[in-house]
């Protein structure tokens, strides 16, 4: 079974600066997805980025973007000139490739505060 | 607007009683799931369906019932047989198939409370 370890449970950080967000998972399979949502204090998940396995490049949205290091099987979050709005949880989550059900899992979860 | 709508929002049960949360989505979607959430944690996978009539257990699917009788509706039921019932919970869609790897849609969820 998939594991997602997400090892820092709450960060902090000041308006405008950079946050990264630290994400490892278990698995032997070789071609799979990861993503990234964020849970703001409404409670609504909201898809924040998307990784394909076997893409080299690091995918990015806007001041979003992973270091995808498939061999160390870490997928960190990087957030970029940070705003109020980041406030949230923020969750990996792993899904394998074509397999039954197309499951997500998730890790625990890292609390994001943006002070202004 | 498409989207999954969940409710109720709030919803208090007495110990012994089953309660039943909604889950409809009006997005075409073939997939389905219910997860929960407890505070400070990830969420966990209770059960998810693939296609109408047809539906499996996920991680934590003890003291929880479902049923999938037409496409846009996957609701849960709480049974008394579960121990811990007081979590928030969510519901999610997704095309299907191999499309389902561009993520899921949630609903907004539903916080039950037993008392």
């Amino acid at each position: 079974a998939q594991t997602v370890t997400q090892s820092q449970p709450e960060m902090s950080v000041q308006e405008a600066e950079t946050v990264t967000l630290s994400c490892t998972y278990d698995t032997s399979e070789n071609n799979y997805y990861l993503f990234w949502y964020k849970q703001p204090p409404s409670r609504q998940m909201i898809l924040v980025i998307r990784q394909e396995a076997y893409k080299q490049q690091n995918a990015t949205e806007n001041r979003f973007s992973v270091n995808f290091q498939k061999a160390a099987k870490s997928f960190s979050l990087k957030i970029s000139d940070s705003q109020l709005g980041d406030t949230a949880m923020y969750f990996c989550a792993f899904m394998k490739h074509a397999a039954a059900g197309n499951k997500l899992t998730f890790g625990g979860g890292t609390r994001v505060l943006v002070k202004p | 607007d498409g989207g999954i709508t969940q409710s109720p929002k709030y919803l208090f049960r007495k110990e012994g009683q089953n309660v039943t949360l909604s889950c409809e989505q009006n997005l075409n979607h073939d997939a389905m799931y219910w997860y929960r959430q407890d505070p400070g944690q990830g969420l966990r996978l209770i059960y998810y369906s693939q296609i109408v009539n047809d539906f499996q257990k996920g991680d934590i699917a003890e003291g929880y019932s479902v049923s999938r009788e037409k496409k846009e509706s996957f609701p849960l039921t709480v049974t008394s047989a579960q121990k811990n019932p007081t979590a928030f919970y969510l519901c999610a869609s997704s095309i299907g198939g191999t499309e389902s790897n561009y993520g899921y849609t949630f609903g907004s969820g539903t916080r039950l409370t037993v008392v």
